[in-house]
Formats: C-alpha cells, structure tokens, sequence
C-alpha cells in the first residue's frame, strides 16, 4: 500500500479554519485518498474520501493537488469536538484488500 | 439507526487464558473487519470477512488468533492462550458492500473492547 505522510501534531483555535496537510508522492492512480479521525475513548470515524476533485461534506472539504502527491482536509470552523487524532489513508481500488492502512496519524488539538 | 457494537467493552484476563470478543455490525452489512489498537498507534487490520468468509487474514499475528462470522452478521474474535503482548483495544468496523465497492466503502467502526492481559 502507498504510503502517507502527516504532522504529529497540529493546534488551532476554536471558530477558525484549520488545514491538516497529508502528503503521498507514490499514490498511484487508482488509490482513492480517504480521511477518518478518531475521538478520545471512541472508534474511528469516516470523514471524507476524494479521488482527484475536490470534495465537500457536512463535516469538511478536500482539496486535492493536481498532481495528486498531496491533499489538505479543510475544517472550516473549528470547534472543540474536532479535537481528535485524525488520519490520511490512501485505498487502492484494483483489487487490493479492502482493509484500511491507519499510519500514527495527526493530532489535532483545539483551543477554545 | 443503531451502529457497530462490541461486547464486552472492557475484558480483564490472565495469561495463558482465552478470550472471545464479540462484534455485531450494522444491519444489513456484508463486510466485517477486525483491527487492534495498542496505545499511541492507529489501529491495525487483522481480518476482514465479505459475508461468511474471511477475504483476508492476512493481518492475524499467529495461530492464537481466529474470527468466526458463521451467519454474515455477528463476528467473535477468538484469542487462545493470551499473552501480555495481547494487551490492545480491539476495534471492529462493519460496511455496506466491502469489496463490491472497490476502494471507496466507508467504514463504521465500533467504540471497541479493551483487552488487558495480566
């Protein structure tokens, strides 16, 4: 599976904007980009998934570099429940497993 | 609508001893998946059923681990003569159509057990 790459750790504050960076330069063309993050004491959850647009949600946006080496989940308004450890997880879709690959993923703190 | 459930949430047992922990997934999901989460690190795959078959064990330890989904729906991971080393959350993650949706399948996961081996 390719690899991905994210900051330990990153610290915002609440009501503002915050940009997680997630870098992977052997994505394949076929590895579809996905996000989930990770709440104190809880199971992961999915957060948003982009293959080569940019895509929005409820929860958040993506935007993905044209040349698809990197991409930036986008949090608009930070509240103290984004506080979370939050990981970039590349899924191939020729055939390979379906598990998902967690790395040690970003920590996200938020300040009120 | 009710989502993944694991039972016990908290497991407490000796070595040597065994262990099955218990994964009931969202209704209506073919796919089923085990991982384990030791402190500090992202949880890691350990298998993954498509129905009633296990599509992909790869991620098993050794032989002391094996997981059971004999209807397609409520899983149990069964750990023989636990060690220390055990110790970890074991979390389980259920979604809609798994390999049927190539690559793009969300998965929900539950709130996990927490296994600690003394």
């Amino acid at each position: 599976d390719a690899k991905t790459t994210q900051p330990n750790s990153m610290e915002s504050n609440e009501e503002e904007p915050v940009h997680l960076p997630c870098n992977h330069s052997t994505i394949s063309g076929t590895d579809y980009i996905h996000w989930y993050r990770q709440l104190p004491s809880q199971g992961p959850e999915y957060v948003i998934h982009g293959l080569t647009s940019n895509v929005n949600n409820r929860m958040a946006s993506l935007a993905i570099a044209e040349d698809r080496k990197s991409s930036t989940l986008i949090l608009h308004r930070a509240t103290l429940r984004d506080a979370a450890v939050y990981y970039c997880i590349l899924r191939d879709t020729q055939g390979g497993s379906e598990k998902l690959v967690f790395g040690k993923g970003m920590k996200l703190t938020v300040n009120p | 609508g009710a989502g993944v459930s694991q039972t016990p949430s908290n497991k407490v047992t000796e070595k040597g001893k065994y262990v099955e922990l218990r994964c009931d997934p969202i209704s209506g999901h073919t796919a089923l998946y085990w991982y384990r989460q030791s402190l500090g690190q992202g949880p890691e795959f350990l298998i993954y059923f498509q129905g009633t078959g296990a599509a992909d064990d790869s991620g098993l330890p050794n032989d002391r681990f094996f997981a059971v989904r004999p209807e397609g729906s409520v899983s149990t991971l069964k750990i023989q003569r636990t060690e220390r080393g055990d110790s970890a959350v074991y979390l389980c993650a259920s979604s809609l159509a798994g390999e049927l949706a190539i690559g793009t399948d969300t998965q929900y996961f539950g709130p996990g057990t927490r296994l600690t081996v003394l």
